[in-house]
């Protein structure tokens, strides 16, 4: 089993949707939750950063992190044809630690 | 944060050869990371590299097939040595930004086809 599980999608979503992205882990040590973007053809981007459990908002962006359930999400509010991307959970215990990738989602948004 | 640049962005390769990736950080920072991405996967974590110590690799990754530099705090290579066509990835090196805040950030990364 992986540390971290995440849907490779593809998801394909029409323009003004919202999107929900998930991923599940199974090491209860991990206390940084990160989602990246990634483009094609370019490095990641980070998108969004919780320390341990709860809730964060940036303009579309809200993240999630379920410490009980082991299970973080990102939703896309008003989803745009500029966020049709892989995005991609990542983890880790903080402090150095490596960080854990999921499998990353690709999202398609249509117009 | 942090921005970093990779050198060269690209590049093809015949089989048997060495190819040496740079990466340079706009400040400086204590611990690089070098990470690979084949062709429609996630990301695998190759090494860390510490200025000023050996690099550490994770498992199925050895310093002779990539060996590691890290000569100052705002500078490291990666070569992949006696490629392969299975070394055909895209390469990526991060740093944690801030130090021990567990964010990190990347490069663009390096695109490598083996032939």
């Amino acid at each position: 089993q992986k540390e971290v599980e995440q849907d490779p999608g593809p998801l394909s979503v029409p323009e003004g949707a919202i999107v929900s992205l998930n991923c599940t882990y199974s090491n209860s040590a991990f206390q940084y939750f990160m989602w990246y973007r990634q483009y094609s053809r370019k490095g990641p981007e980070l998108l969004m950063y919780t320390y341990s459990s709860g809730n964060k908002e940036d303009g579309r962006f809200t993240a999630q992190v379920d410490k009980s359930s082991k299970y973080i999400s990102l939703f896309i509010r008003d989803s745009q044809p500029s966020d049709s991307a892989t995005y991609l959970c990542a983890m880790s215990r903080g402090g150095y630690n490596k960080l854990i990738f999921g499998a990353g989602t690709r999202l398609a948004v249509h117009p | 944060s942090a921005v970093i640049s990779q050198k060269p962005s690209r590049d093809i390769c015949q089989r048997g050869t060495s190819l040496t990736i740079q990466c340079q950080v706009d400040s400086q920072v204590t611990m690089m990371f070098w990470y690979r991405q084949q062709p429609g996967q996630s990301l695998t974590l190759i090494a860390t590299a510490n200025q000023g110590s050996e690099a550490t690799y994770e498992s199925g990754f050895v310093i002779d097939k990539f060996p590691i530099s890290r000569p100052n705090l705002t500078f490291s290579t990666l070569t992949v040595s006696n490629m392969s066509p299975e070394d055909s990835s895209i390469y990526l090196c991060s740093v944690e930004d801030p130090p021990g805040a567990g964010t990190q950030y990347f490069g663009p990364g390096t695109r490598l086809l083996v032939l």
